[in-house]
């Protein structure tokens, strides 16, 4: 059955610091989609990125880079010299190319990042 | 730049009662989908459209009805509002369905309360 797994339910740092959040995902799928969304303590979900399972290369976006790793199933989000504007709920998802899953998101259950001044 | 658009943002409602959550999206997308936040529970899926003129059941549909109305709008409508609604209520839109490797982009959330 398909799974995201967010072990990491909280997370505090201060600021400048690194961060890593993890994302553990379960699919039989062969093609399959991962995702990064932010919510802000506004509540609003703002897509970070999208990851297709035939690349594996590592994204870097600004102070964001994202590690994908099929052999572990992982799909971990780095952010570097954190700010107190990253603070917010990360939810890390998956769709499936086959399968029910294939019409909408598997959600994990969310990291929430408080980075304090 | 809107993008997607419910409303309303709040909504406190009385047990039995009814009501609808409308979304518009701007960005002429086929597919369109309702989820549902609660603590603890990430993100469920309701129902979803995936093109103008079809609608499905998601993994939490009971309580729920939906009309796409064009392929502009898909509303959710709850027809006997009970307490286990209470959430925080997420319209979104992809270009196709998911199954295609599309992004879905969401509103901006409903909170709804009910009494």
């Amino acid at each position: 059955a398909q799974k995201v797994t967010q072990a990491q339910t909280e997370i505090s740092v201060v600021e400048k610091e690194d961060v890593t959040l993890d994302c553990v995902y379960e699919t039989r799928d062969t093609t399959y989609y991962l995702f990064w969304y932010k919510q802000p303590p506004s509540g609003e979900l703002v897509f970070l990125i999208r990851r297709n399972s035939f690349d594996e290369q590592n994204e870097i976006s600004g102070r964001y880079s994202w590690n994908f790793q099929k052999s572990t199933s992982s799909f971990n989000f780095t952010i570097t010299a954190s700010q107190v504007v990253d603070s917010a709920v990360y939810f890390c998802a998956l769709s499936e190319a086959h399968g029910q899953a294939g019409t909408a998101l598997i959600f994990g259950k969310g990291t929430t990042l408080s980075v304090s001044s | 730049n809107a993008g997607v658009t419910q409303t309303p943002k709040f909504q406190v409602l009385k047990t039995g009662q009814s009501m609808t959550l409308q979304c518009a999206q701007d960005m002429n997308h086929n597919s369109m989908y309702w989820y549902r936040q609660d603590p603890g529970m990430g993100l469920r899926l309701i129902y979803y459209s995936a093109s103008e003129g079809t609608t499905d059941k998601g993994e939490v549909p009971n309580g729920y009805n939906v009309s796409r109305l064009n392929k502009r709008e898909f509303s959710l409508r709850l027809e006997s509002a009970a307490p286990s609604q209470t959430s925080v209520y997420f319209c979104a839109s992809s270009e196709h369905l998911l199954n295609s490797g599309n992004t879905i982009y969401f509103g901006e959330g409903s909170w709804l309360t009910v009494v």
